[in-house]
């Protein structure tokens, strides 16, 4: 069946270093969705990407969907203790439902 | 305030018993989803509802059911014939069950079962 594939499933890193998490699915997708769940928390969504190649920002957040929109990319510049937590991707089915990665945990030390 | 909800924050059972889980949203979605996390893994659905009295079957239904009898509400069992019940259920809804529409979260429910 169609899957999404996340890594790393987890990166500690020192605050102020970059972080990134790769985003990959076995067939092509309509948009993908990127979330984020803070520790104890439940996800928030954060963005969609729809079209080939597109590169969306929030602030020290960089979004990236792929040239053939079967991958995507979360990076973050400069990390914040703020930015701890679970980063999960999402693509739609071929059903419609969400398909979520297994999500990549990020950890900052101060 | 417009959200979802669900309660309790924490609920612990007996094995052998059944058990509901309660979801509730004021953000007039047509949309509800109920997932289930395991430490350390993604989101696996278990079951959606597009639309009021109407739900279908997620990835991992064995051992739940659910109803939609209002637009607001859809509340989930765990039934005894669930096999391995402790997790954290988070229930969402959309807009409608569209695939570009956001989804939004409830708190969840860290369900024990001893």
């Amino acid at each position: 069946g169609q899957q999404v594939m996340q890594i790393p499933q987890y990166q500690h890193v020192q605050e102020g270093e970059d972080f990134t998490t790769y985003c990959n699915s076995s067939t092509t997708l309509s948009n993908i969705q990127w979330y984020k769940q803070r520790p104890g928390g439940h996800p928030v969504f954060l963005i969609q990407l729809v079209k080939s190649g597109e590169v969306k920002k929030q602030k020290r957040l960089t979004f990236q969907f792929g040239e053939a929109k079967k991958n995507s990319s979360l990076h973050i510049t400069a990390t914040q203790t703020t930015d701890v937590g679970t980063y999960f991707c999402a693509g739609p089915s071929n059903t419609g439902k969400l398909i979520f990665g297994q999500g990549t945990t990020l950890q900052v030390k101060p | 305030d417009g959200g979802i909800t669900q309660s309790p924050k924490y609920l612990f059972r007996k094995e052998g018993q059944n058990v509901t889980l309660s979801c509730e949203q004021n953000l007039n979605h047509d949309a509800m989803y109920w997932y289930r996390q395991d430490p350390g893994q993604g989101l696996r659905l278990i079951y959606y509802s597009q639309i009021v009295n109407d739900f279908q079957k997620g990835d991992i239904a064995e051992g739940y059911s659910v109803s939609r009898e209002k637009k607001e509400s859809f509340p989930l069992t765990v039934t005894s014939a669930q096999k391995n019940p402790t997790a954290f259920y988070l229930c969402a809804s959309s807009l409608n069950s569209g695939s570009y529409n956001e989804q939004f979260f409830g708190p969840g429910t860290r369900l024990t079962v001893l």
